[in-house]
Formats: structure tokens, sequence, C-alpha cells
């Protein structure tokens, strides 16, 4: 089975810090995402990679940035943490393959305090 | 832009009764695929079941089914023998391929909360 591995399961950070959330999969797939899961919104995406070095803009990238150095590894980095992004990060992976499905990590709870 | 709306924020059902969570969406487009996704509590996402436009057969899974309405832009899910571990958030998501201009990026309903009574 496919593995999605977020670093930390509950994180808490302070205003104003930097903050990086990894995700890491084991299964070669290409594309990588990152969303963010808030109660009421559902799940909204962040940015999202097709290959190494590529990252593409989702629908709220504000205050946010990623980085995919290597194949397996997806970063989400917050500048300059603030409270209003407390919330769950989902990270997930799929194959290039036409409406392929994704794989899911365990999330990341975040909170900015 | 597509959108998805689940119009139940949360429901219920007894253990061992038929549930159906009902999912609407909005495209211009005649291929996409469809999926339903479960996130039990404090748990990972998992995907339920996957449907493509093209497909008029409605995709079934075990106890899980669809009752896909291309013409309504109609995609609930029906949960049969409804069991406690079925007990998650559901999500509504739509892709539109890439062969039809669109990305790998999957667009999500609110999600509807089912809860599972004994």
């Amino acid at each position: 089975d496919v593995k999605v591995t977020q670093s930390s399961r509950y994180l808490v950070k302070r205003t104003g810090e930097k903050v990086f959330l990894e995700c890491v999969q084991d299964m070669d797939h290409e594309n990588m995402f990152w969303y963010r899961q808030d109660p009421g919104l559902g799940l909204r995406l962040i940015y999202f990679s097709y290959d190494v070095k590529m990252k593409e803009k989702g629908d709220i990238p504000e205050g946010y940035s990623v980085s995919r150095e290597k194949k397996e590894r997806f970063s989400l980095i917050l500048e300059s943490a603030s409270t209003n992004q407390t919330s769950m990060y989902l990270c997930a992976s799929s194959l290039y393959r036409e409406g392929y499905g994704y794989t899911f990590g365990s999330g990341t709870r975040l909170t900015v305090v | 832009a597509q959108t998805v709306t689940q119009s139940q924020p949360e429901m219920s059902v007894q253990e061992a009764e038929t549930v159906t969570l009902s999912c609407t969406y909005d495209t211009s487009e005649n291929n996409y695929y469809l999926f339903w996704y479960k996130q039990p509590p404090s748990r990972q996402m998992i995907l339920v079941i996957r449907q493509e436009a093209y497909k008029q057969q409605n995709a079934t899974e075990n106890r899980f089914s669809v009752n896909f309405q291309k013409a309504a832009k109609s995609f609930s899910l029906k949960i049969s023998d409804s069991q406690l571990g079925d007990t998650a958030m559901y999500f509504c998501a739509f892709m539109k391929p890439v062969s039809q201009g669109g990305s790998e990026k999957l667009v999500f309903g609110k999600g509807t909360k089912l809860t599972v009574n004994p």
C-alpha cells in the first residue's frame, strides 16, 4: 500500500514563527498536494506539485509556500505563522494518471498561539 | 470553476439500516471523475468509491454504491447495512481531467458527518 507520512500529528507554534510541515510518500507518485481542512469549509487546496521543483498555486496560497526538492517529499512552509492559520493540514499524493484518486496522510493539526 | 455541494451537514442512521448521502456539483464538462472519501474520527481519509462520468453504470464497492445522475449533476452515496465503523465524515469530490484542460486536483464538498447508532 502507498504510504503518505506527515512528520507531525500535532504542532503548536507561536505567531510570527516560520513553520515547516513535511510530507513524504513512498510509492513514486508524481503528484503531491497540500490541503487545509476547517470545520464547515471542507478541504481547500493550498498548493500542488506535478514533479520535482514544480509547484502550482491552489485556491488559498496566501501566506504559504512549498518546496519539492525530491520526488518523494513535499514541504509546506508558513513564512510567518498567524492565528488564522490554525487548522488541520492534509497532504496527499497520486499517480499522474487521469482520474486517479489520492492517498492521504494522517494530517497535521497546527495550532498557532 | 467547479463547485461541489453536500447539503446535509450531519446525518445519523441505525446500525444495519441504509443511508444515502447527497452530493451535487456544477460543471459544464462532459467528461470528469467523481469520488467519495471517508474520514473516520482522528483517522486518515480513505477513498470509498470512484465514478467516471462517461460510464453510465453506477459504481459499487461492497456495501457502498452510488446513484450517478449525470443530467441532474447528482452523485449520491448509498451505504447499505450500516456498521458502527461507518461513522465518519464523508466528502464528495470532483476532478476535471487533464485531457479536458483540467488538472489532477480534487474539488471537495464541505462534508457530511455520519453517525451510525447501535
